[in-house]
């Protein structure tokens, strides 16, 4: 079974700008978790996703937003990009919204100039 | 969420067992313990979970405190490969505020010797 894809794997762009990136869920998995990660705040979970629906959201700016489609896979926008949010992107797949195990992908590295 | 608190790294020597505690004195009777690690440049991957009882599996074993307010990752014969961040993270399966959500602290950096 194919694990969790995130692409692009590495992105550069500048402040000011916007940027997509994409999860895609381990097959039969219809949740989808996005975390941001960085050196100083270490992992921080972002917001949920179950059958297209927002669940849960973490405590981020509402520049950061994201969907999910019917086919599971999902994305993560961030708009007015500033210095602070390069990070490590990571979206974590699993069952349901409270299934016992997530499984992470291997991340987008987002760096802002 | 209910705070743990690890040391911020361990060593090891290969094929000898590492404990790995975790400070959960705050956790309420509903939170499940778990673990997770993050190897260099990759994304975090479960490890094991419990409620009460000791836990076993391939990977490692799981020991809790008859409180709770503890509990000790056991890595029985480290390898090389086991050098990581490791995570202890208190879960509520209550819906909510806990649906996808993994309160990830600083965990504990593993190092292994050769």
């Amino acid at each position: 079974k194919a694990g969790v894809t995130q692409t692009p794997r590495y992105l550069i762009k500048t402040r000011g700008q916007q940027v997509t990136l994409s999860c895609s869920p381990i097959s039969g998995h219809r949740s989808v978790s996005w975390y941001q990660q960085t050196p100083g705040q270490g992992l921080q979970f972002l917001f949920e996703y179950f059958s297209e629906t927002q669940r849960n959201k973490g405590n981020f700016p509402g520049r950061f937003s994201g969907r999910q489609f019917s086919n599971s896979r999902s994305e993560m926008n961030v708009s007015t990009l500033e210095l602070g949010d390069s990070a490590l992107y990571l979206c974590a797949s699993s069952q349901t919204s409270v299934a016992w195990e997530q499984f992470f992908g291997p991340g987008t590295r987002l760096t802002v100039l | 969420d209910a705070k743990t608190t690890q040391p911020n790294s361990m060593e090891s020597n290969e094929e000898e067992p590492v404990h790995l505690p975790c400070n959960h004195s705050t956790i309420s009777g509903t939170d499940y313990i778990h673990w997770y690690r993050q190897l260099p440049s990759q994304g975090p991957e479960y490890v094991i979970h419990g409620l009460t009882s000791n836990v076993n599996n391939r990977m490692a074993s799981l020991a809790i405190a008859e409180d709770r307010k503890s509990s000790t990752l056991i890595l029985h014969r480290a390898t090389l490969r086991d050098a990581a961040v490791y995570y202890c993270i208190l879960k509520g399966n209550a819906g909510g505020t806990s649906y996808g959500k993994l309160t990830f602290g600083q965990g504990t950096i593993l190092t292994v010797h050769p």
